[in-house]
């Protein structure tokens, strides 16, 4: 069955830098768009990125635009963020979860399968 | 960036039909397909509906429709382990984005 398991999350001091991972298994990864959701604590769900099925295009939240970067490895079946400059109000868990749509430009937004999520702590 | 909104809060008894309401515009629900989540206690969120399908495994009590620059996700006969937080989420053009709607907590009562 469908798989995502993210990793890389921890604790950073604001200004810093942090990748996360997301490793995918039970389906073609190579055919699949994937997002990245992040949820503060005690806040609701935001929508942070998504990556087409072949990395050529990328869609990105104004929040993060700029700082954050989506990218994937599809030899690995594996999803990374990178986030730089971090700030204190990107504390969240970070969910990868990939699209139902195969082989779609920017996806259908029906996020079909959700990881475990992984928390980032960016604090002094 | 939540260009989505819905009801802070909805409470009804066992077996109650209930609800929700997602209120965006043009450039999102008026134009492209609404997808909603459950997510209880926090946990990882789950796929209720997307359009007017939803994934195996969910229980049929749940619909969903859209009207205009509203959609609705109703539950027919609440259910206990229906207690969670739920999301309408839809692509936005304007945006060139995805947008989550502010969540809706529904408490049994």
């Amino acid at each position: 069955q469908v798989q995502l398991v993210e990793s890389g999350g921890g604790v950073v001091q604001p200004g810093g830098s942090l990748r996360l991972s997301c490793t995918a298994s039970g389906f073609t990864f190579i055919n699949f768009g994937i997002h990245w959701v992040r949820q503060a604590p005690g806040e609701g769900l935001e929508w942070v990125a998504f990556i087409r099925y072949d990395g050529s295009n990328k869609y990105y939240a104004d929040s993060v635009k700029g700082r954050f970067t989506i990218s994937r490895n599809n030899s690995k079946s594996t999803l990374y963020l990178q986030m730089n400059s971090l700030r204190a109000e990107d504390t969240a868990v970070y969910y990868c979860a990939k699209d139902r749509a195969i082989q779609s430009t920017r996806g259908s937004g029906y996020l079909h399968s959700w990881g475990q999520g992984t928390l980032v702590i960016v604090s002094s | 960036q939540s260009a989505l909104t819905q009801e802070a809060s909805v409470s009804g008894t066992v077996g109650q039909k209930v609800t929700l309401s997602c209120t965006g515009n043009s450039n999102n629900i008026g134009s492209y397909a609404v997808a909603w989540y459950q997510q209880i206690s926090h946990g990882a969120p789950k796929t209720l509906m997307f359009e007017n399908s939803q994934p195996s495994g969910v229980p049929d009590r749940f619909s969903s429709s859209k009207s205009g620059t509203t959609a609705s996700l109703t539950i027919s006969g609440l259910q206990p382990e229906d207690e969670a937080d739920y999301y309408c989420s839809t692509w936005d053009y304007s945006l060139s984005a995805y947008v989550f709607g502010t969540g809706t907590k529904v408490t049994v009562l």
